[in-house]
């Protein structure tokens, strides 16, 4: 079974603060993909890596950063926590080719104070 | 930007009941996919619809496409109170690296 973990179920920080959410997967998928859920909004898609060192842009980049050293770990990281980043963080995972689907992680629900 | 958006938002029905939920969507698309999220868990692939097909089935599952009206639907038969969740499309473009647009879901609550 295709397993994706990440770092925490739970997290609080306080605004300011750097916060660095981990992902990792045990397919050697090559794709990785960081969204956020919010209430009536559906997934909306932060960043994601079509490969080990590559990322890209998605949706809604501004604020964040990842980092991508190993084809297993996708981490995302938050320069500096505001209030407007409390969310739910999900990390998924697929390998490369048309059709494909998408496996997730259990989920980060993150507060920010 | 959110390309499908699911109708209705939310659905109450007893077990033993037909489900049934659309999905409508914007741009041309390589394929269309439902997802099931249990509450505070992670999404969970259903089932894959391919641009050129009409029809698909898998289990209790049945999901349509109609790329002229781009509309989806996904129709749970003999519902159980396990199908509670949010049900979630999304369409995938072409030559888009596999990445998704989700739309924001349908709660369905399946009362025994």
């Amino acid at each position: 079974d295709v397993k994706v973990t990440q770092s925490s179920r739970y997290l609080v920080k306080r605004t300011g603060e750097k916060v660095f959410l981990e992902c990792v997967q045990d397919m050697d998928h090559e794709n990785m993909f960081w969204y956020r859920q919010d209430p009536g909004l559906g997934l909306r898609l932060i960043y994601f890596s079509y490969d080990v060192k590559m990322k890209e842009k998605g949706d809604i980049p501004e604020g964040y950063s990842v980092s991508r050293e190993k084809k297993e770990r996708f981490s995302l990281i938050l320069e500096s926590a505001s209030t407007n980043q409390t969310s739910m963080y999900l990390c998924a995972s697929r390998t490369q080719g048309a059709g494909e689907t998408q496996y997730f992680g259990p989920g980060t629900r993150l507060l920010v104070l | 930007s959110q390309q499908g958006e699911e109708d209705p938002q939310a659905l109450s029905i007893q077990e033993g009941e037909n489900a049934t939920m659309n999905c409508s969507y914007k741009t041309s698309i390589n394929n269309l996919q439902w997802y099931r999220q249990n509450s505070g868990r992670g999404l969970v692939h259903l089932i894959l619809i391919r641009s050129n097909e009409r029809e698909k089935h898998s289990g209790r599952l049945r999901v349509t496409l109609d790329t002229s009206k781009k509309s989806s639907s996904l129709l749970i038969t003999a519902s159980r109170a396990a199908d509670t969740a949010s049900y979630f499309c999304a369409t995938a473009a072409f030559d888009s690296w596999g990445k998704l647009q989700f739309g924001a879901g349908t709660q369905v609550v399946v009362t025994p």
